[in-house]
């Protein structure tokens, strides 16, 4: 099945930091997207991005499909950013969607 | 609100005593799926469906069975639960074809 590494596992920011996650995956896919776990469990889709930019406030994500490589950046982070940082990978065809998600990145943003 | 409700979002049960977690989506999403997420393991589809009556296993059914005799219901039924099955399970849907996933808050089961 399709590998998928997040980086770094741990990430501890002060307050105004910027970051950025990293998920590789061993395989092409035509899926990809980004979750925030928060603190409580609430998983959140942050992105649907199976290739190119996009961008949503603080947040944006960009996927290279080619080198199989997917980036969270978040710039200003705020103690709400708090969670764990998931992506999750897969083929999806015509209704069929088994994705393999990563460990994670936790996150910690300090006041 | 556009939501998918999962109950009950705490048990404590033991061996063997079947129970039932219900998943109910208000958004008309075909695509429903289960997922048990584990310290270590991450996230682990169980079962999903892509639309009434058709269902099928993800990567780890075994212990487990689905349902989807209403398109906005998907309940996730332990007919003998284990200890190995403690876990916190999510709930998730999606219109099929974009696979965009909606989730539900999250169901802590412990099986004694």
């Amino acid at each position: 099945g399709i590998q998928v590494e997040q980086s770094p596992p741990d990430l501890i920011l002060q307050e105004g930091a910027n970051s950025t996650l990293r998920c590789n995956f061993s395989d092409s896919v035509n899926n990809l997207q980004w979750f925030h776990q928060n603190p409580w469990g609430q998983l959140i889709n942050l992105f649907y991005i199976p290739s190119g930019t996009k961008q949503n406030g603080r947040l944006s994500a960009t996927t290279v499909a080619t080198e199989r490589y997917s980036l969270l950046y978040i710039s200003s982070s705020q103690t709400t950013d708090s969670g764990v940082y998931f992506c999750a990978v897969g083929p999806s065809s015509g209704g069929s969607y088994i994705p393999t998600f990563g460990r994670g990145t936790s996150l910690i943003v300090h006041p | 609100e556009a939501q998918v409700t999962q109950n009950p979002r705490y048990l404590i049960t033991v061996t063997g005593k079947k129970l039932t977690v219900t998943c109910s989506q208000n958004m008309n999403h075909e695509y429903m799926s289960w997922y048990r997420q584990d310290p270590g393991l991450g996230l682990r589809q169980i079962y999903y469906s892509m639309n009434v009556e058709v269902t099928d296993k993800g990567d780890v059914p075994e212990g487990y069975k689905v349902s989807r005799k209403e398109k906005r219901n998907f309940p996730l039924i332990l007919e003998s639960p284990s200890p190995n099955q403690t876990s916190l399970y999510f709930c998730a849907s999606s219109p099929v074809g974009a696979n965009v996933l909606t989730f539900g808050a999250g169901s802590r089961l412990t099986v004694l």
